[in-house]
Formats: structure tokens, sequence, C-alpha cells
């Protein structure tokens, strides 16, 4: 079980918006703007896609976005792209705790 | 452009010691605005932050793995490593190493990821 909480899967049709949740507490997503979202390839290393709730790396679309409400992280991905079906995860500094703490990944599917 | 290569042993027997190398280019494991971290995901299951070590040598881990772990770091080949001892099928894992900021205000974000290396605790 990991320590933030995911949906498995999503999916969306090409051109359409997704949205996908992050779940913590008050200890990590909620008391910190300290969410990153990642975006995975089988085979490939993770590649970071929004820091600090929205924030987004130079090269990474603008159709990714990322937002906070409370204990819960959200990542959109607008106008999806073949190219978009990837797993995605979040993860989330602890200051409380001082360490890093990821959720269990979403599937995304194009379809 | 900054490039991280995991290398090591697939397969680990029970109650050994996993040992596992980073492979840093593009970058400095010496600059201090970075933590060289390791991260590993069980089969099926999510994401777990192992440590890290920054550009002086200092470690931090994971307090579940504390008691069995270790991060050091060879500057002269640019590169970091990962020991855990007393391995069990619980630590059968694929492995990364990435690279953080060291910036709180950022909240240190993994923003390199080697493409990871799977390590099979069996016997």
């Amino acid at each position: 079980q990991s320590a933030l909480t995911q949906p498995p899967s999503a999916s969306g049709s090409r051109g359409q918006s997704v949205t996908i949740s992050c779940t913590g507490t008050s200890g990590d997503v909620g008391g910190y703007h300290y969410v990153s979202w990642y975006q995975h390839h089988p085979g490939k290393g993770p590649k970071l896609i929004i820091f600090q709730v929205s924030k987004r790396p130079s090269g990474v679309p603008d159709r990714f976005s990322g937002s906070k409400s409370g204990n819960t992280a959200s990542l959109t991905v607008s106008g999806l792209q073949a190219e978009d079906e990837a797993h995605y995860f979040c993860s989330s500094y602890s200051g409380s705790n001082n360490l890093w703490l990821f959720g269990g990944g979403t599937k995304l599917t194009v379809l | 452009q900054v490039q991280l290569q995991e290398s090591g042993p697939g397969l680990v027997k029970p109650s050994q010691t996993l040992s596992l190398t980073c492979t840093v280019s593009g970058d400095s494991i010496n600059r201090g605005e970075y933590y060289w971290n390791w991260i590993r995901q069980p089969p099926g299951r999510g994401l777990e932050w192992v440590g890290f070590i920054d550009y002086s040598g200092n470690t931090y881990y994971h307090p579940s793995l504390k008691s069995r772990i270790a991060i050091s770091a060879d500057t002269s080949k640019n590169q970091f490593s990962l020991n855990l001892r007393s391995v069990t099928a619980a630590d059968t894992a694929v492995y990364y190493c990435a690279r953080a900021t060291n910036d709180v205000s950022s909240g240190h974000p993994f923003d390199h990821w080697g493409q990871g290396t799977l390590v099979n605790v069996s016997t």
C-alpha cells in the first residue's frame, strides 16, 4: 500500500482532458507545497512534469497542469495525445518526516 | 544533458548484500545543489524512497531501512552506490537512481532519473 493514494487507471479520448488525483494527509500533500508529478513510459526513467504543485519544468507542454485542494493534489492532462499514454505518479516531500512519499501510480490510456 | 545509469547484479541471494552503482554524466555529484537518491519499486507496488547522499557525503535514509543501508560516493568516478545488507524477497524491486534539488522551497523534485534496474532476491 502506497503512502499517497492514486486511482490505478484513467482514460480519455484523444483531444479530451483527464484528471488524476493524489491523496495524502496534512503531514505531506496538505501541509506543504511540495507535490510533484512524473510521467513514466515502460523501460525509460520517469520524467518530471510538475513540481511545487503546479510548476512545469522547461520543455514540458502546458497541456500538463497541476493543482491542490486540501490533502488532494491533481494532475490534469488536456488535449490528450497518443504519446501521453503512460504511467503517472505523484510524490510529496514530507517536511514533518523528512522523507519523500509516492503514490501507487495511475496508468493513463488514450482511447 | 544529465544522465544517470544504474548498474549491478540482477540476482542476489537472501541474507546477502545488494550492491548497485549509479554513474552520473553531464553533471558533477560534487555540486552543492543536489541530493543523489536511490528509489525502488517492488513488483506491483508503488515507489519507495530509499535514501540519498549529498555533495559533502552526508547521507539520509528511509527510517525503515536505516539499519541495513549504506550509500556512498566515488567522486573520482562521478558515481554513487547503494549497499543493502541482509536482503529478503521483500527487497526485490526495480531500483532507480535520481537527482533531486536540495532547494527546500522547490520541494526537492526528482528532476533526472536513471531507467532503473531490476534486482531479484532469490535462491
